[in-house]
């Protein structure tokens, strides 16, 4: 049973272009969490995503980033217009409903040159 | 004042010694914990659950002490592969988003 599968891990980008991070929940979770961890710094939570829902976006900056999970592929978390700060390590996790134990994949690292 | 606050170390200490680390949380609404280790640059990966009867894994001991919204972990007869993050983790309930402490380092020395 694969775990929780993150892509690319290493992401490099130019200031004002767009970061496309995906990520593969372990088979037969259906919620997926993203965190994002900034150097020297404890992970932050930014969206909770069910299946095609958006249950809790209260960590995500307001402008910039968004995130969806369709029904079929990977959620994605999408950076438009990359700054400088935006360099970080991005981690996904997913849990199977009912649980609370989650599963982290082995992130994305996106730096912003 | 932070959601999770850790010790954030470092703490060095020698092989077969024992060590503890400390966390609190603010959120008497909390409904479930955790400590995750981290390796430097890798994944958070779940060390143990924490419940309030306490509870043991091999050398890692965790404890929950509601009432002072405190959680601690112990680790005895350390090895050099117990060099790690110690990530104390607070569930708020609900949507099940998670809270981290900043981390405590240690380093176990030969």
């Amino acid at each position: 049973n694969a775990g929780v599968m993150q892509n690319p891990r290493h992401l490099v980008r130019r200031r004002g272009q767009e970061a496309r991070l995906r990520c593969s929940p372990m088979k037969g979770h259906s919620h997926v969490y993203w965190y994002r961890q900034l150097p020297e710094e404890g992970l932050k939570f930014m969206v909770y995503l069910q299946k095609e829902n958006i249950i809790d976006e209260s960590g995500m900056p307001k402008e910039r980033f968004s995130a969806e999970f369709p029904k079929e592929g990977p959620s994605i978390l999408r950076i438009q217009q990359v700054v400088r700060g935006d360099s970080a390590a991005y981690f996904c996790a997913s849990i199977e409903g009912g649980t609370d134990t989650q599963y982290f994949g082995p992130g994305t690292r996106l730096t912003v040159l | 004042r932070k959601e999770v606050e850790q010790d954030p170390g470092p703490f060095n200490v020698p092989e077969g010694a024992t060590v503890a680390f400390n966390c609190t949380y603010s959120n008497s609404a909390s409904q479930s914990f955790f400590w995750y280790r981290q390796d430097c640059r890798k994944e958070p990966k779940l060390l143990m659950s924490v419940y309030s009867s306490g509870n043991e894994d091999g050398r890692f001991t965790a404890q929950l002490n509601r009432a002072s919204q405190y959680i601690s972990l112990l680790i005895r007869d350390s090895k050099l592969s117990d060099s790690a993050t110690y990530l104390c983790v607070v569930n708020l309930g609900g949507a099940q988003k998670l809270v981290f402490g900043q981390g405590t380092r240690l380093t176990i020395n030969p």
